[in-house]
This record gives C-alpha cells, sequence and structure tokens, in this order.
C-alpha cells in the first residue's frame, strides 16, 4: 500500500529565514498531495495543496513543490513568522474510486521558529 | 456553516471495555475518515466511509470498527480496549470522495477530536 515518509521530524529555524519540508511517496498512482498544519492544540488544517498536473503552487509565504519522476514533494515556507510554529503533515492520495483509495500522512514535523 | 463535530471530548476507561466514539460531518458531505493520533505521533489511517459503506481501512485489528449511518455520521467503536488505544481519535469529511470528481481532490475537515484514555 501507500507510504508517506516525511522529513525532518523536528525544524527549528530563526524568524525570517525560511523551512523547507520534504516528502516521499510510494504509489505511483497518488495524483493529489495536500498539506496540514496542526497548532497545539488544534485540529489539522489544510494549507496548501497540488495536483499531480502540476510541478510548484504558491500561496503567498508558503509554497508546493511536485518531482512526480521521484515521487517526492516538498512545502516551503519563505519569511517565517512565530504563528508558523505548528506541526506540518504531508499527505498522499490516488483519488481513484475504489479500494485501495485512501489519503495517507507522513509522520509530521515540528516546526518552532526562534525569535 | 458548522464544522465536523465529534463528541465525546473526552472518555476514560479501563482495559477490555468498549468505547464508542461519534462523528458529524459537514452538511452535504459523505465522506468520513477517522484518524488516530498517539501522542506525539502522526494521523494514522483508521477507517474510511462512504455513503454508508466501510470503503477502506488502515493497518488496525478487527476490534477497530464503525459505521456510517443514512444521515452520513459515523460511529467508531473500538472493542476489547488495551492500554495502547489511548490516543486523539480524529473524524474528518470530504465533500468530494475519491473518483467522484474531475479534481479527484479529498480535501479534509477535521473535527477537534476524540481523546480516549484507557487505564
Amino acid at each position: 500500500g501507500e507510504n508517506v515518509e516525511q522529513h525532518p521530524s523536528t525544524l527549528s529555524v530563526q524568524e525570517g529565514d525560511s523551512a523547507v519540508i520534504k516528502c516521499t511517496y510510494s504509489d505511483s498512482a497518488s495524483n493529489y498531495f495536500p498539506w496540514y498544519k496542526q497548532e497545539l492544540g488544534k485540529r489539522p488544517q489544510l494549507i496548501i495543496d497540488i495536483r499531480s498536473n502540476v510541478g510548484e503552487k504558491k500561496d503567498q509565504r508558503i509554497a508546493v513543490t511536485l518531482n512526480k519522476t521521484a515521487k517526492h514533494f516538498s512545502l516551503h515556507i519563505t519569511e517565517t513568522q512565530p504563528e508558523d510554529s505548528a506541526v506540518y503533515f504531508c499527505a498522499a492520495s490516488n483519488g481513484g474510486y475504489s479500494s485501495a483509495s485512501k489519503i495517507i500522512f507522513g509522520s509530521g514535523t515540528r516546526l518552532s521558529i526562534r525569535p | 456553516e458548522a464544522g465536523v463535530t465529534q463528541s465525546p471530548t473526552h472518555l476514560i476507561k479501563t482495559r477490555g471495555q468498549q468505547a464508542t466514539l461519534r462523528c458529524s460531518p459537514i452538511s452535504g458531505h459523505t465522506s468520513v475518515y477517522w484518524y488516530q493520533q498517539a501522542l506525539g505521533l502522526g494521523l494514522q489511517f483508521l477507517l474510511w466511509y462512504d455513503e454508508g459503506e466501510e470503503r477502506n481501512r488502515g493497518n488496525f485489528p478487527p476490534r477497530f470498527s464503525g459505521r456510517q449511518f443514512p444521515n452520513y455520521s459515523s460511529e467508531l467503536n473500538v472493542n476489547a480496549l488495551e492500554l495502547e488505544d489511548s490516543a486523539l481519535y480524529l473524524c474528518a469529511s470530504s465533500h468530494d470522495s475519491p473518483g467522484r470528481t474531475i479534481s479527484g481532490a479529498n480535501v479534509l475537515t477535521f473535527g477537534a477530536g476524540s481523546r480516549l484514555t484507557v487505564l
């Protein structure tokens, strides 16, 4: 079945610097890759997603890149701010309506922004 | 519009007992997903329900089961509770179930979770 690996597990960056979180997936049929942010004590929320027909997507300070050949995708946060401190989860889904369809999450990255 | 609601917020049980957790999806969402989040760990996929049917399940023993009702709400049952079942159980609902849309998107909206403690 699908397996999603996420690195690093913890990341500490200086406020204003950039943060990069990387994920790899195993199922070549995966075609949808969302990123969720979970602040302390709160529920995960979608922050950005990308579909397999797109190589890069940006939304203000966050961007996601996808390399289908290498089966990896990354989250980039620029000009980090204290409110970016949270656990970030990547996920992969093949989007097909079959018994194999499910959304698999990576293990999470705890991002800390140092003032 | 009400979000995904889960109950109870907290539940304390002892080993061997059964726990039942409930989830109401966003109105119009037909897919419900259950995830287990143990302390400090990631989101482990448990079950996916759509249109009243179990569509897929993760690598959990059969004592984890559930169902989806005609109104698309869902119930997660955990039988013969073990200490390691202590975790936050998150429910999520989705408007676009896999394969039904052109986009193929599965945007999940999560509930606040039910924290199960097994003593």
